[in-house]
């Protein structure tokens, strides 16, 4: 799988909008990226994910770039309660359902 | 929808004893994942199981950690004996197919501190 490269902590105020981003130079071509996170003290949550188009959901966006190289996560409008650790995983067929996580991005949001 | 769930929620143990860890998936998934997470790091898979069988257990210390999924539903992850660096919370997870692509859905965990 795809090793993926994000920055360890970001900070965003209330209400505003928080852009994660994510490199990932190595996809492949059938190799999805993957959007979870993980609140203090819980399991990790599923966000979102896409391969080559732009995505939206409830959540959040996710803007992948035209050569797939990196990404970014569009929270539109941050809350408190987004105050996350955010990881960005590339996941395909060559090693099934394994989701392979790094170290993620501590999202911090400021009231 | 009930989640996935998880008990105990909290666990302390001295080393070389045992522990065991519960784990009921979301109905109808027939998937069900063991991850390890140790502090300050992401989650580590220790074994698959597709319905009652294991797919994956390439990252699993068999020689201390044994795990089993009984007529394909409730999960144990068993640690015998336990040492210090075993601490650590242990996710169970749970997922459906929808179309190609797979979501995976993380029950609370259970931190475990070996003492």
């Amino acid at each position: 799988d795809a090793k993926t490269t994000q920055p360890p902590s970001m900070d965003c105020a209330e209400g505003r909008a928080a852009n994660l981003p994510c490199n990932h130079s190595t996809i492949s071509g059938n190799e999805y990226v993957y959007w979870y996170r993980q609140i203090h003290s819980q399991g990790p949550q599923y966000i979102i994910h896409g391969l080559k188009n732009n995505e939206t959901n409830e959540m959040a966006s996710l803007i992948i770039t035209e050569d797939r190289k990196s990404s970014t996560l569009i929270l539109p409008h941050a809350t408190l309660r987004d105050t996350a650790v955010y990881y960005c995983i590339v996941k395909g067929e060559t090693s099934g359902s394994r989701l392979t996580f790094g170290e993620g991005t501590q999202l911090t949001v400021n009231p | 929808e009930a989640g996935v769930a998880q008990s105990p929620r909290y666990k302390i143990i001295e080393k070389r004893q045992s522990v065991a860890f519960w784990c009921n998936p979301i109905s109808g998934h027939a998937t069900l994942y063991w991850y390890q997470q140790i502090l300050g790091q992401g989650p580590k898979l220790l074994i698959q199981f597709q319905n009652n069988g294991v797919v994956d257990d390439s990252q699993l210390p068999k020689d201390r950690f044994s795990a089993e999924r009984l007529k394909g539903v409730d999960s144990t992850l068993k640690i015998q004996p336990a040492k210090l660096e075993d601490s650590a919370v242990y996710l169970c997870a749970s997922s459906f197919i929808r179309g190609a692509q797979e979501t995976q859905y993380f029950g609370p965990g259970t931190r475990l501190l070996v003492l």
